[in-house]
């Protein structure tokens, strides 16, 4: 079965630091680009980040750029989200998900697989 | 800036609805990488259309997608109950951010 377990939210005081990790299984996790996607409380997605499927091109929300930082192993099947600098604004149900083909540009940036999401909340 | 939806439609079980989606020359004009979301409350969304008009494996054939211009539709036929959810429309844009999301329409099945 094809599968993706977010984790690592929480409630976290604005100003600090939280990773996030995406562990998959059930496809060849390093034939794919990634992503992540977020969900405030009660409103619509917002695409976050993405990564190719060697690491070659990582991009970013203008809302997060220079914050959150992706990266992925492809040894352990595991996408990760390095976010710092938390702001009330990111608090979200964050996804992540898995492109339907290797390449953020030049692919079809479709989000095939989504895992259940994690929710963080940053809150003093 | 994020994609036009309307924030609502509805329609009656076996009608046919369509969702619009606009957008502009940076994205869903210039690229055919529009694709279309379903998400039912407290669930992750599921991947309806990708790349316009083109239907993953195992989605309704009642559902399908066109572009013109600046705007991507989402069509769905033969409404069903199970339809009732929010959709979200979703194009890369090959610039920062590389892709954009519409603010999404909740379909209420009468």
């Amino acid at each position: 079965e094809v599968q993706l377990v977010e984790s690592g939210g929480g409630l976290i005081q604005p100003g600090r630091s939280l990773r996030l990790s995406c562990a998959a299984s059930g496809f060849t996790f390093d034939d794919f680009a990634m992503h992540w996607v977020r969900q405030a409380p009660g409103k619509g997605l917002e695409w976050v980040s993405g990564i190719s499927w060697n690491s070659d091109k990582i991009a970013y929300a203008d809302s997060v750029k220079g914050r959150f930082t992706t990266s992925r192993d492809n040894a352990n099947k595991s996408l990760y989200l390095q976010m710092e600098s938390l702001r009330a604004e990111d608090t979200a149900l964050y996804y992540c998900a898995k492109d339907m083909e290797q390449w953020l540009e030049g692919g079809t940036f479709a989000f095939a697989i989504w895992g259940q999401g994690t929710l963080v909340t940053a809150s003093s | 800036s994020a994609l036009t939806q309307p924030a609502s439609v509805s329609g009656s079980p076996g009608q046919s609805i369509t969702i619009s989606c606009t957008g502009t020359s940076s994205d869903v004009g210039t690229y055919n990488l529009v694709s279309w979301y379903q998400q039912h409350p407290g669930k992750a969304p599921k991947l309806m259309i990708y790349e316009v008009n083109k239907r993953p494996s195992g989605v309704s054939d009642r559902f399908s997608g066109s572009k013109s211009g600046y705007t991507a539709s989402l069509t769905i036929s033969g409404l069903q109950a199970e339809d009732e959810a929010d959709y979200y429309c979703c194009s890369y844009t090959g610039y920062s951010p590389l892709g954009v999301f519409g603010g999404g329409t909740k379909l209420t099945v009468l």
